[in-house]
């Protein structure tokens, strides 16, 4: 399968900051998301961004499949972004490889 | 609307027993996955089903059995269960061929004891 790496694994911030989340895989895709795994364990699907740049409010994302990775930029973080970011990719039929997650805590 | 609906949300098996995870969705989704998620580590594929009638082998398929009932419904199900699959499991659907995600039920948390 496809190799998925996330970076960086732990990442605490104090509210107000942006932070950059890198997603590497290790084979051509076309098919990529980023979810957000809340505090209680429930996955809400961020973006499906196989390749170009989406933004949804504070959050944006950036795909450029060519070089084989992905960026989630979240800015003036607050509390309720505090959780586990995942990003998962595929390239042939509905298999789809999840990377390790990046921790975020977003402090008061 | 509810989304995608798992239960039961929490469960203890002793080993060897048996269970079957249920899992629907009222979305009109075509595919629908089972995945496990496992401490510190991403989700894996347990199967898949592309479409109604079809089913399919995900990373992890070994010691589970699926059944995709209609469109709406996908079950899991663990025939003799072992410590090794302690895990949440989460089922998920996709509305195939449009640019959207998946959608996950809020998962099931199993321990065999």
């Amino acid at each position: 399968g496809i190799q998925v790496e996330q970076s960086p694994p732990d990442l605490i911030l104090q509210e107000g900051a942006n932070s950059t989340l890198r997603c590497n895989f290790s084979d051509s895709v076309n098919n990529l998301q980023w979810f957000h795994q809340n505090p209680w364990g429930q996955l809400i699907n961020l973006f499906y961004i196989p390749s170009g740049t989406k933004q949804n409010g504070r959050l944006s994302a950036t795909t450029v499949a060519t070089e084989r990775y992905s960026l989630l930029y979240i800015s003036s973080s607050q509390t309720t972004d505090s959780g586990v970011y995942f990003c998962a990719v595929g390239n042939t039929g509905n298999q789809f490889y999840f990377g390790t997650g990046t921790s975020l805590t977003v402090i008061p | 609307n509810a989304g995608v609906t798992q239960t039961p949300k929490f469960q203890v098996l002793k080993t060897g027993q048996s269970m079957t995870l249920q899992c629907a969705q009222d979305m009109n989704h075509n595919s629908m996955y089972w995945y496990r998620q496992d401490p510190g580590m991403g989700l894996r594929l347990i199967y898949y089903s592309a479409s109604e009638g079809t089913t399919d082998k995900g990373e992890v398929p070994n010691g589970y059995n699926v059944s995709r009932l209609n469109k709406r419904e996908f079950s899991l199900r663990l025939e003799s269960a072992a410590p090794s699959q302690t895990s949440v499991y989460f089922c998920a659907s996709q509305f195939a061929q449009v640019d959207y995600g998946y959608t996950f039920g809020s998962g099931t948390r199993l321990t065999v004891v």
